[in-house]
């Protein structure tokens, strides 16, 4: 069965202060990962979708890497914008590649 | 850009009430479309998957019946929940994926806040 872990679940940073979100997952033939970012009481926001390991995508103060068990997004100099949930979900490779989404991990950066 | 807009909002209405739910594609065609489930600070479950001109697929345990979807062109879907009731209250979100790359990401809506009476 395919499964998506994040952690941490929660994660509270100063701003300015690094850090990264892990996801860790299986599948059974990965078709794409895909990083999203959802603000309370909304849709998810797409950020990024990464095909294969070693594969890196940036944007402005995100950056997403893949390893061939896990996803990491690094956060660097985190601004108080960046506050949100951060959603991982890999695509199946069966019927309509649908979604499987972890848990999340909601960030909080305080100014 | 890639924007898929949901109405209503927000809806709140009296048990054993149905309710429509509408998904658009504003500026891609979308042959595929998601409908999802999210309960407060956890994840989105997936509940069908809606394909034009044909019957949504459903995920285990998710009530056909109950929640019907039409996926009449390539840019709208509609979810209606019939005969709402109160384990009906949930925040439900659709998605789109540009047709003709399986690969491409699935875009989402703002989401409709049920709430039953």
């Amino acid at each position: 069965e395919d499964q998506v872990t994040q952690s941490p679940e929660a994660l509270r940073l100063q701003e300015g202060e690094s850090s990264s979100l892990n996801c860790s997952y299986t599948v059974s033939g990965l078709r794409g990962l895909f990083w999203y970012r959802q603000d309370p009481g909304k849709g998810p926001e797409f950020l990024f979708t990464l095909y294969s390991a070693g594969e890196e995508k940036e944007k402005e103060r995100l950056k997403a890497t893949l390893t061939k068990k896990e996803s990491f997004l690094h956060i660097t100099a985190p601004k108080p914008e960046d506050s949100a949930t951060y959603l991982c979900a890999v695509q199946a490779p069966t019927g309509f590649q649908k979604l499987v989404f972890g848990t999340g991990t909601r960030l909080l950066v305080s100014p | 850009g890639a924007v898929v807009s949901q109405h209503p909002s927000w809806v709140i209405c009296k048990s054993g009430t149905s309710v429509k739910i509408e998904c658009r594609s504003l500026d891609f065609q979308a042959t595929t479309m998601f409908w999802y489930r999210q309960f407060p600070k956890q994840s989105l479950m997936l509940m069908a998957t809606s394909n034009e001109g044909s019957k949504a697929t459903y995920e285990q345990g998710v009530e056909k019946d109950k929640f019907l979807i039409n996926h009449a062109s390539l840019t709208l879907s509609t979810l209606t929940v019939t005969s709402a009731h109160p384990e009906d209250s949930s925040f439900y979100i659709c998605s789109a994926r540009r047709t003709g790359d399986s690969n491409q990401p699935q875009h989402f809506g703002d989401g409709t806040r049920l709430s039953i009476l």
